[in-house]
């Protein structure tokens, strides 16, 4: 199948700070991309659409101005964790479709301190 | 997308086939049912989809029933390696458009296969 890549893997940061994560589709063009969130011992939650070329759209509850989603390219998308609190630490995962089947990332672990 | 319901655990020997079952009474004429499953920590792993027809990859089968209602994935000889929580799943393209990423995880079936 195949392939999405996520980097990094794993980040702490301090609170307050920015934290940048990419998501990449790595042998084929991606003009969406989904970004999901799991806390846990709980499901994942989409977050947000991440539209190639226009804005992304957001899920309900989800603030646009503290996930800034950037997707300048067929191949990447950009989460980007604004003045990141303890709350938000979690597991942040993307997915890629092509055709009518979805690839996911490996994830990554952020956690805020 | 249609809401799924699931065991939430089931138990399994290993070598044995694992029968891991969904509902989906409320599914559309156009959405899949996508099977993903989740290792702890790792991002899901796509398994296999389908629509109307059964469905047969190298990694398990998905018997989907006549009225589309349910479905049953099987994975024929299960290892412990296929311990994980499974996510039955039914989607549909993107609001009209081609992309089928937008995915309704419900708690899924944690799956364990023990020796």
């Amino acid at each position: 199948g195949a392939v999405v890549s996520q980097h990094p893997s794993r980040v702490i940061c301090k609170s307050g700070t920015s934290v940048k994560i990419e998501c990449r589709s790595l042998d084929f063009q991606a003009t969406t991309m989904f970004w999901y969130r799991q806390f846990p011992k709980q499901s994942l939650m989409l977050m947000a659409t991440s539209n190639e070329g226009s804005k992304a759209t957001y899920e309900q509850g989800v603030e646009k101005d503290k996930f800034l989603i950037n997707h300048a390219s067929l191949t990447l998308s950009t989460l980007t964790v604004t003045s990141a609190h303890p709350e938000d630490s979690s597991f942040y995962i993307c997915s890629a479709s092509q055709g009518t089947e979805a690839f996911f990332g490996q994830g990554t672990r952020l956690t805020v301190v | 997308d249609a809401k799924t319901t699931q065991p939430p655990s089931m138990d399994c020997a290993e070598g044995r086939a694992a029968n891991l079952p969904c509902n989906h009474s409320t599914i559309s004429g156009n959405e899949y049912v996508y099977w993903y499953r989740q290792i702890h920590s790792q991002g899901p792993q796509y398994i296999i989809h389908g629509l109307k027809n059964n469905e047969t990859n190298e990694m398990a089968s998905l018997i989907i029933t006549e009225d589309r209602k349910s479905s049953t994935l099987i994975l024929p000889h299960a290892t412990l390696r296929d311990t994980a929580v499974y996510y039955c799943i039914a989607g549909s393209n993107n609001a009209g458009g081609t992309s089928y990423g937008k995915l309704t995880f419900g708690q899924g079936t944690i799956l364990t296969v023990h020796p």
